[in-house]
């Protein structure tokens, strides 16, 4: 398995550029996650899906953070306009299970994103 | 709302002593905890969980205890190796989010 794959592995933008964030998921997995980690806050859950609707969106900073999940097997997350304190890495995670039954989460790389 | 929390943001060990990484909760209701690993420029990885039927589970040199009176849960690293320098979390299945976590920094 190929695991959760993200992309961009880096980006770089200037303030103001939209930037969008890529996942796929594990397959099979029906619940899918966005976090960022910064040093001041930690590792921070932004939103997550279960079988393709967003369950719990709390975590999103502001309106210009929006998230999608077309099908199972794919989501982006999209920053528009960018700021210079969006800068953090960005992880997607998917697991089995949803809800408040939060089985272990499966994590990919990290999107590091620069917003100059 | 359900706080998950590591005890001591960083803890340094020498290399072969054993470590132990300290988390407290505060749901009773908390069914099912979990331990993850971030190494440097990678996404944090499982390392171990335990259900709360469970006082005790162990792994390859790892440990966790789960102390559901207290509502406290520990990992525990034998013979610390430089591997093990990493930044450790912990979750349960209502916590979502992990915070700081904890960095160990191994020694030689």
């Amino acid at each position: 398995d190929a695991g959760v794959i993200q992309s961009p592995r880096h980006e770089v933008t200037e303030m103001g550029q939209e930037v969008t964030l890529r996942c796929k998921p594990i397959s099979g997995h029906n619940s899918l996650f966005w976090y960022r980690q910064t040093m001041m806050r930690g590792l921070e859950l932004l939103i997550y899906f279960n079988n393709n609707v967003p369950i719990d969106d709390s975590g999103m900073p502001e309106d210009r953070f929006s998230a999608k999940m077309p099908n199972a097997s794919f989501s982006t997350l999209k920053i528009q306009p960018s700021e210079p304190r969006d800068s953090a890495v960005y992880f997607c995670a998917s697991s089995l299970a949803g809800g408040k039954a939060n089985e272990k989460l499966f994590f990919g790389s990290g999107t590091q994103l620069s917003v100059l | 709302g359900e706080s998950v929390g590591l005890h001591l943001p960083t803890l340094s060990v020498q290399e072969g002593d054993n470590s132990i990484i300290n988390c407290a909760y505060s749901n009773s209701a908390s069914d099912y905890f979990i331990w993850y690993k971030q190494e440097s420029g990678k996404g944090p990885q499982f390392i171990i969980d335990i259900r709360s039927n469970m006082d005790k589970r162990q792994g390859q040199r790892v440990t966790v205890l789960l102390n559901k009176t207290v509502k406290h849960l520990s990992l525990q690293i034998a013979a610390t190796q430089p591997g093990d320098s990493a930044v450790y979390f912990c979750a349960n299945d209502y916590k979502l989010s992990f915070g700081a976590g904890t960095t160990v920094t191994v020694r030689a």
